[in-house]
């Protein structure tokens, strides 16, 4: 059975910084590209980041370029997001979702996780 | 640009159906969608792959009253025999470019 099991959420300040986390179990993690998806709060789904299942490659929505990094442990079955310079707009649950193949991009997602919420407020 | 048009709402009685739309933007109406199910509180849910031609891949344990369709540019989601636990919010989703697109989502409700 696929699990995907987000952490790490929680409240931080305006210009802080948060690192997600995401646990699979369940498929061999190294052959599938991974992605972050989040929602606002009353919002739609909005992709935030996808990366490869080797890792070499990473893709980034403009709203979160340069302040995002997506990476992954292959042995450690984890995928991350780390957030830097957070902003009260980057409010949402964020969720990990497993792609349909290891190229990202390439696809849609097969599976999704629970989700984990990130505030942003002073 | 890459954008997917979906209405806001749609309502149809216990144990009927309903289609819903999504729309691909000029000059992408060759492009596969998804379709994901987002119940109340919960996390969301993958329904389908949907390509041109109207084949489409289901995801697991998705039940046979679920449909999909093309014509065009539209993609079309049918929910056959609505049941209650069929109100939820419905996103369709394609890729580009390094890049996923999320339409707006249409919101289920039955009646």
């Amino acid at each position: 059975e696929v699990q995907l099991l987000e952490s790490g959420g929680g409240l931080v300040q305006p210009g802080g910084s948060l690192r997600l986390s995401c646990a699979v179990s369940g498929f061999t993690f190294s052959s599938y590209a991974m992605s972050w998806v989040r929602q606002g709060p009353g919002k739609g789904l909005e992709w935030v980041s996808d990366i490869s299942g080797s890792g070499g490659s990473t893709y980034y929505a403009d709203s979160v370029k340069g302040r995002f990094t997506i990476s992954r442990d292959n042995s450690k079955n984890t995928l991350y997001l780390l957030m830097k310079s957070l902003r009260a707009e980057d409010t949402a649950v964020y969720y990990c979702a497993k792609d349909f193949t290891s190229i990202a991009v390439a696809g849609t997602f097969h599976y999704w996780g629970q989700g984990t919420l990130v505030t942003v407020s002073s | 640009q890459l954008v997917l048009t979906q209405s806001p709402s749609a309502s149809a009685s216990l144990g009927a159906s309903v289609k819903l739309t999504c729309t691909l933007s000029s000059g992408h109406s060759t492009y596969a969608i998804a379709w994901h199910q987002q119940q109340p509180e919960k996390g969301p849910r993958y329904l389908m792959k949907l390509n041109s031609d109207g084949s489409h891949i289901k995801g697991d344990g998705i039940p046979d009253r679920f449909s999909g369709s093309s014509s065009g540019a539209e993609r079309y989601l049918t929910i056959s025999s609505l049941q209650s636990e069929d109100e939820a919010d419905y996103y369709c989703q394609t890729w580009g470019t390094g890049i996923h697109v999320f339409g707006t989502g249409t919101k289920v409700t039955v009646l």
